[in-house]
């Protein structure tokens, strides 16, 4: 069964500084699919970025950079120089193609202090 | 491009009574799900759709949940005798084929609430 693992529920942090949410994942499919979603206030899920369990190469996007480690089953999400803005709740989420469902896990609510 | 869009957004209702939601997926998406999201926690999967076939209904949870999809478009999530657990955020969401190569984009969500 796949599970994801969001230890942190919630963050505070003062503006510009750089925060990291953890997401640890477990599944027993050999290929899968790991993504976050950020949801702000509004509510609605936006997409943010997309990884293939082959894929183990750090990604940056922006302020924003993912972490994947395979070997301690972690795909950590790092905001650089926070804004308010970047206050939502986040997203960890696992796809197997065995079970064609999305796992989510429980999000770390962000909040960005001015 | 038009999204993900849901109706009701909001959706007070009293015990006992029957919902319907409507999502509307985004024009050629074939694959659609719905996900329930209950006060400060994460989402939870219901059920899934491959064009009008939901082939796993294991995640509804309870015989008062039903689904269907008619035209490869529309969906309809319907909660018969509604019950005060049931209160909770719905979110339709759909992608361009089922796949976990493809990511889902997210409606809005129904709010219901079940007094």
């Amino acid at each position: 069964a796949q599970k994801v693992t969001q230890a942190q529920t919630e963050i505070s942090v003062v503006e510009k500084e750089d925060v990291t949410l953890d997401c640890v994942y477990e599944t027993r499919d050999t290929t899968y699919y790991l993504f976050w979603y950020k949801q702000p206030p509004s509510g609605e899920l936006v997409f943010l970025i997309r990884r293939n369990s082959f894929d183990e190469q750090n990604e940056i996007s922006g302020r924003y950079s993912w972490n994947f480690q395979k070997s301690t089953s972690s795909f950590n999400f790092t905001i650089t120089a926070s804004q308010v803005v970047d206050s939502a709740v986040y997203f960890c989420a696992a796809y197997g193609g065995a079970t064609n469902k999305l796992i989510f896990g429980t999000g770390t609510l962000l909040a960005v202090q001015p | 491009g038009a999204g993900v869009s849901q109706s009701p957004s909001n959706k007070v209702t009293e015990k006992g009574k029957d919902v319907e939601l409507r999502c509307d997926p985004i024009s050629g998406h074939t694959a659609l799900y719905w996900y329930r999201q209950r006060l400060g926690q994460g989402l939870e999967f219901l059920i899934y759709f491959q064009g009008n076939s939901a082939p796993d209904k294991s995640g509804l949870p309870s015989d008062r949940f039903s689904a269907e999809r008619t035209g490869e478009s529309v969906s309809t999530l319907t909660i018969q005798r509604t019950q005060q657990e049931d209160s909770a955020v719905y979110l339709c969401a759909s992608s361009l084929e089922m796949s976990s190569y493809n990511e889902q984009f997210f409606g809005p969500g129904t709010r219901l609430t079940v007094l």
